[in-house]
């Protein structure tokens, strides 16, 4: 069974611009949620989705957003890019079955912001 | 807001030794769920261990065992016998809400050979 995917891998914008991250989660997985990881904040969650529906959400400024199609791939939208947003950007897919299902993490996407 | 807490920003080990990271939480709640993640150079988060709050007994999985203090709101990582893979980040982290993951701030591990 394939992994947890995401795309771009590695992405370079300016400050500014806006950038479109994709997260394919495992097949049958219903719930992806993606983290923010930076060396001074360490890693903090964005927001989740499960069957179409945002759940949960991290805190975070109004220019993070998501959204999760019927297949369950999921994607991240950072507009107005600020220096701050550089970061590597990780997608976890689950079942969501029961009370609380294991997260399969992706292996990131890297975003620099120039 | 629920806290999760490394104090090791760093350990290192002898090869085939065994070494323990500490982690302590912050919670109001009774039951939860609690990790261990790996995250090798390769960036990759894997889960190595989890321990279930209402489940008196630590989990293991085969060298890595947990000390789970349900008081004193502590959660340690051993791993025994420890093998130049074993070298990673290593976060702890608590469930909150619906699949949302709160990470500590990571110990990064080195193995001497």
């Amino acid at each position: 069974k394939a992994g947890v995917t995401q795309t771009p891998r590695y992405l370079i914008k300016t400050r500014g611009q806006q950038v479109t991250l994709s997260c394919s989660p495992i097949s049958g997985h219903r719930s992806v949620s993606w983290y923010q990881q930076t060396p001074g904040q360490g890693l903090q969650f964005l927001f989740e989705y499960f069957s179409e529906t945002q759940r949960n959400k991290g805190n975070f400024p109004g220019r993070f957003s998501g959204r999760q199609f019927s297949n369950s791939r999921s994607e991240m939208n950072v507009s107005t890019l600020e220096l701050g947003d550089s970061a590597l950007y990780l997608c976890a897919s689950s079942l969501n079955s029961g009370d609380y299902d294991e997260q399969f993490f992706g292996p990131g996407t890297r975003l620099t912001v120039l | 807001a629920q806290t999760v807490t490394q104090s090791q920003p760093e350990m290192s080990v002898q090869e085939a030794e065994t070494v323990t990271l500490s982690c302590t939480y912050d919670t109001s709640e009774s039951d939860y769920y609690l990790f261990w993640y790996k995250q090798p150079p390769s960036r990759q988060m894997i889960l190595v261990i989890r321990q279930e709050a209402y489940k008196q007994q630590n989990a293991t999985e085969n060298r890595f065992s947990v000390n789970f203090q349900k008081a004193a709101k502590s959660f340690s990582l051993k791993i025994s016998d420890s093998q130049l893979g074993d070298a990673a980040m290593y976060f702890c982290a608590k469930i909150q809400g619906a699949q949302k993951l709160v990470f500590g701030q990571g110990t990064r591990l080195t193995i001497n050979p």
